[in-house]
């Protein structure tokens, strides 16, 4: 499959805790992108990645979340000091400006 | 900011019926839209897109949507729905050199066979 891979597709966290997730994009891609949803509503911009670049962040994204994206190939996004209102459905997606590709996610749970 | 509203959150429609779900955005500057879907278990995948030119674009699995400046709207239809149709949909709008895509909160879809 060479579509967006996520690992890991679930994880469940104690409140408190650090969690780190990855994205391996499709290889040709420059761009990548994460995006976070929560249940009953569409996927809503975290950050933006041109090679390994970050150029954009949202305001969505406070201190304790961070994302790197080293030698502009993989991603990850860090959320230190977990919250029960972190929990939600983070998306990576990659492409261009005419079309972005999903994975299928990483479902966190803040217990 | 840019917001995008679709109408309805479920929908519900029996195999062959036509189908329209609406989107409405706000933003006045030129903007390229998109129609998502996503089946159930599987990831977000593109049903179509409208950049420039001819308004009413055509997409994957019979779908189609008209983009109508003056209403702000790209409305997705498709004449007759299969059970395979089950899905959310997501309409999405980036402004013409953005970098983000702005999506709407979806619409569930189910099909009655």
């Amino acid at each position: 499959d060479t579509g967006v891979s996520q690992d890991p597709r679930h994880k469940i966290t104690k409140r408190g805790q650090n969690v780190t997730f990855r994205c391996d994009p499709i290889s040709e891609h420059n761009r990548l992108y994460w995006y976070r949803q929560t249940l009953g509503q569409g996927p809503e911009f975290l950050t933006y990645f041109q090679n390994e670049a970050q150029l954009e962040k949202s305001r969505l994204l406070s201190d304790r979340f961070s994302a790197e994206r080293p030698k502009g190939s993989f991603s990850t996004l860090e959320i230190q000091r977990t919250e029960q209102g972190d929990s939600a459905m983070y998306l990576c997606a990659s492409g261009d400006r005419s079309e972005a590709f999903f994975g299928q996610g990483t479902r966190l749970t803040v217990v | 900011a840019q917001s995008v509203s679709q109408h309805n959150h479920h929908v519900i429609l029996s195999e062959a019926a036509s189908l329209e779900l609406g989107c409405n955005y706000s933003y006045g500057g030129t903007v390229n839209l998109f129609w998502y879907v996503q089946y159930p278990g599987q990831h977000l995948q593109l049903l179509l897109k409208y950049f420039s030119g001819d308004p009413l674009v055509k997409g994957i699995k019979g779908f189609e949507a008209e983009f109508i400046k003056s209403k702000f709207s790209f409305n997705l239809r498709k004449p007759s729905v299969q059970w395979s149709d089950t899905a959310e949909y997501f309409c999405a709008v980036n402004h013409e050199y953005g970098n983000k895509l702005v999506f709407g909160a979806g619409t569930i879809l189910r099909v009655k066979s």
